[in-house]
């Protein structure tokens, strides 16, 4: 099973600042099977990239994602007010799917 | 409009079972993979089962093998999760979810799913 950790645990920004939140797999993933997630109280989650680095349809340009390996970023480059919520990333590079225990973000 | 609406959660005591159902509306099931994932009280997500488009090719999380049964039937464009043997930490709230590409890009509102005496 491929073990997904996210970094920080929380994140505490303003709106406008700048995001940044990291995933890291226990073995190297192609990028193509790597996804991030919103997810806000009381909602489903919302797909906002695939493929590591492709934004899901009517996701904002301010939502991007990198990486390779077992290294991967989301990076939110202006937060708005509706970005506050938790982010999870997940691999389908393996027969079980994982996902990440999330990151929230929250305001400052 | 795409919609997946899932049903069949509840209240059920240990050992015993229920069945999930997803039904799509808005789009044609049988030419998606489709996944199942769930999320405990003030938890993450936790991926629990996934499905090809012809059932061929079915996977399951070690926590719920050889207890739940993933299913799906195109021509009424529905999916199941056929879940026996249920223990306290199956509760959860359950998500069908599609897949497009390598996300999960359409996703229900969720089942909630109590396992307690």
């Amino acid at each position: 099973e491929i073990v997904l950790t996210q970094s920080p645990g929380t994140l505490s920004l303003s709106p406008g600042e700048r995001a940044t939140l990291s995933c890291r797999a226990s073995q190297s993933l192609s990028s193509s099977y790597l996804a991030w997630y919103q997810q806000k109280p009381g909602q489903g989650p919302r797909l906002l990239i695939y493929g590591a680095s492709n934004r899901a349809t009517g996701i904002p340009d301010r939502f991007s994602g990198s990486g390779s390996g077992t290294d991967f970023t989301l990076t939110i480059s202006r937060l708005e007010p509706e970005d506050f919520a938790v982010y999870y990333c997940q691999q389908s590079g393996s027969s079980q799917f994982t996902f990440g225990p999330g990151t929230k973000v929250d305001i400052k | 409009e795409v919609q997946l609406v899932e049903s069949g959660g509840g209240l059920v005591k240990p050992g015993g079972s229920l069945r999930l159902s997803c039904a799509a509306s808005g789009f044609t099931l049988i030419t998606y993979s489709m996944n199942w994932v769930r999320q405990a009280p003030g938890k993450g997500l936790e991926w629990v089962s996934s499905i090809s488009t012809g059932s061929n090719y079915i996977h399951y999380a070690d926590s719920v093998k050889g207890r739940f049964t993933i299913s799906r039937d195109n021509a009424k464009n529905s999916l199941y999760l056929q879940m026996n043997s249920l223990r306290a930490e199956d509760t959860a709230v359950y998500y069908c979810a599609s897949v497009a590409g390598s996300g999960l890009d359409h996703w229900g509102q969720g089942t909630l799913v109590t396992v307690s005496s």
